[in-house]
């Protein structure tokens, strides 16, 4: 089992639909992150999770819903989503407050907003 | 203001050195990673500098100079699977955040 692991891989959706996107890390780190990357944008933080709490929400719309129900499980519900949101997202975790703080991602989920 | 500046491609061959630069501007700085991302799959960690000097890791080397807010990596005896995207992420601020930059694309030719 790798370190962080995204379901689905690949997403296509409506403007209508709603989908979930999961996150599951399983190296027993405390805080988890959702980011987007765009094609030719930096990654774009989206939020921050600290011990279940969420501490980051980088002005994103209220189509973006997270949802961390324990230190291990992050989740991004989706919802009448906008074709400028097909992108790729990317869960990381990281070990918060040690010297570090290195950041470990999951491979993806590449959304498709049609 | 946060500015992140590495250049957008570079292109080198197989088993050469090759060094990717980056400066950055920073309100506040804790340290500085730097990661690689092949097409379509997540960035993976290669390097965390704090202090100045290189960290070397096996052909992987990082340089630091908090002074000048600048930093390097430096690949050798390349090869083809580092074909990839390398970026430079200061560690910044007081709510320690990671400030992500556009990031360079490497081609190795063999």
């Amino acid at each position: 089992e790798t370190g962080v692991t995204q379901t689905p891989r690949h997403l296509v959706m409506g403007m209508t639909n709603k989908k979930s996107l999961k996150c599951e890390q399983h190296l027993g780190h405390n805080a988890m992150y959702w980011y987007k990357q765009s094609a030719k944008k930096p990654l774009e933080l989206m939020f921050v999770y600290n011990f279940k709490e969420q501490t980051e929400n980088n002005s994103v719309p209220s189509r973006f819903s997270p949802e961390c129900p324990n230190s291990s499980h992050l989740f991004l519900h989706l919802h009448t989503l906008q074709p400028e949101d097909s992108a790729l997202y990317l869960c990381a975790s990281s070990q918060e407050w040690t010297g570090e703080n290195i950041q470990y991602f999951g491979a993806g989920t590449r959304l498709s907003v049609l | 203001g946060q500015n992140i500046d590495q250049p957008t491609e570079m292109t080198a061959t197989e088993g050469a050195i090759v060094q990717i630069n980056c400066t950055y501007q920073t309100s506040g700085f804790n340290g500085l990673f730097w990661y690689q991302q092949h097409a379509g799959e997540a960035p993976t960690f290669l390097s965390y500098n704090v202090l100045d000097g290189l960290e070397e890791k096996g052909r992987f080397s990082s340089f630091l100079s908090r002074s000048k807010g600048y930093s390097y990596l430096l690949l050798k005896e390349l090869q083809m699977k580092d074909s990839a995207s390398y970026l430079c992420a200061p560690y910044a601020g007081n709510n320690r955040k990671l400030i992500w930059g556009l990031g360079t694309s490497l081609g190795v030719n063999p």
